[in-house]
């Protein structure tokens, strides 16, 4: 069966300190890959999605930055961050015949 | 670009009753896959349903179903038997086939299920 995992799950960084976020999916292959951002008490924001190595496309312009360096791993990175970054990360997985999308759990950011 | 309605922000029902949550979504294409999600306090995205738009029939899964109303571009989640587990928020979402099989979310409903 297929999982997805993250890391870390809770994350606390100063403004203007680098972030790196990782995702990674275990039991399938060649998956469509996804960043979301969830403010508290609200629906998701789509910020990166990738259909394979090396492609990404951006959703919202922003501070942040994502890559795909292997065909599972989906990282979600920032050289500087804001206050505005902090928030709820989730990353998901969808199959290429598959229109549902599955999701990590999460990694909690906050940027003091 | 789609957009995915819900307009009840919370909702409160007793244990073992029934509630129902709304959702409306707006899109020109024909086909399209229609999702229901549940996040429990945990922040654990959960998918509870799906349909696709070309299926008349609704889906349905233990005590979760959805009436489906293509026309009025109309996706409602229906929980009967309410538990205390199903205390979570509630997410609608829209997909489309198009690259990359993104989702548009809806804002979320908050359910409280009452002992």
């Amino acid at each position: 069966s297929q999982t997805i995992h993250q890391w870390p799950a809770t994350l606390v960084q100063p403004v203007g300190s680098p972030l790196s976020l990782e995702c990674t999916v275990e039991g399938t292959s060649n998956p469509n890959l996804y960043w979301y951002r969830q403010a508290a008490g609200r629906g998701l924001q789509l910020l990166f999605y990738s259909v394979g190595i090396g492609q990404i496309s951006s959703e919202v312009p922003q501070n942040l930055s994502a890559s795909r360096p292997q065909d599972r791993q989906f990282i979600l990175s920032s050289k500087k961050l804001l206050l505005s970054d902090s928030g709820f990360y989730l990353c998901a997985w969808s199959g290429i015949a598959l229109y549902e999308q599955y999701f990590g759990p999460g990694t909690r950011l906050t940027v003091t | 670009a789609q957009t995915v309605t819900q307009s009840q922000p919370e909702m409160s029902v007793q244990e073992a009753e029934t509630v129902t949550l709304s959702c409306t979504y707006d899109t020109s294409e024909s086909n399209y896959y229609l999702f229901w999600y549940k996040q429990p306090p945990s922040r654990q995205m959960i998918l509870v349903i799906r349909q696709e738009a070309y299926k008349q029939q609704n889906a349905t899964e233990n005590r979760f179903s959805v009436n489906f109303q293509k026309a009025a571009k109309s996706f409602s989640l229906k929980i009967s038997d309410s538990q205390l587990g199903d205390t979570a928020m509630y997410f609608c979402a829209h997909g489309e086939e198009a690259a990359g099989n993104k989702l548009t979310f809806g804002g979320g409903t908050r359910v409280l299920v009452k002992p």
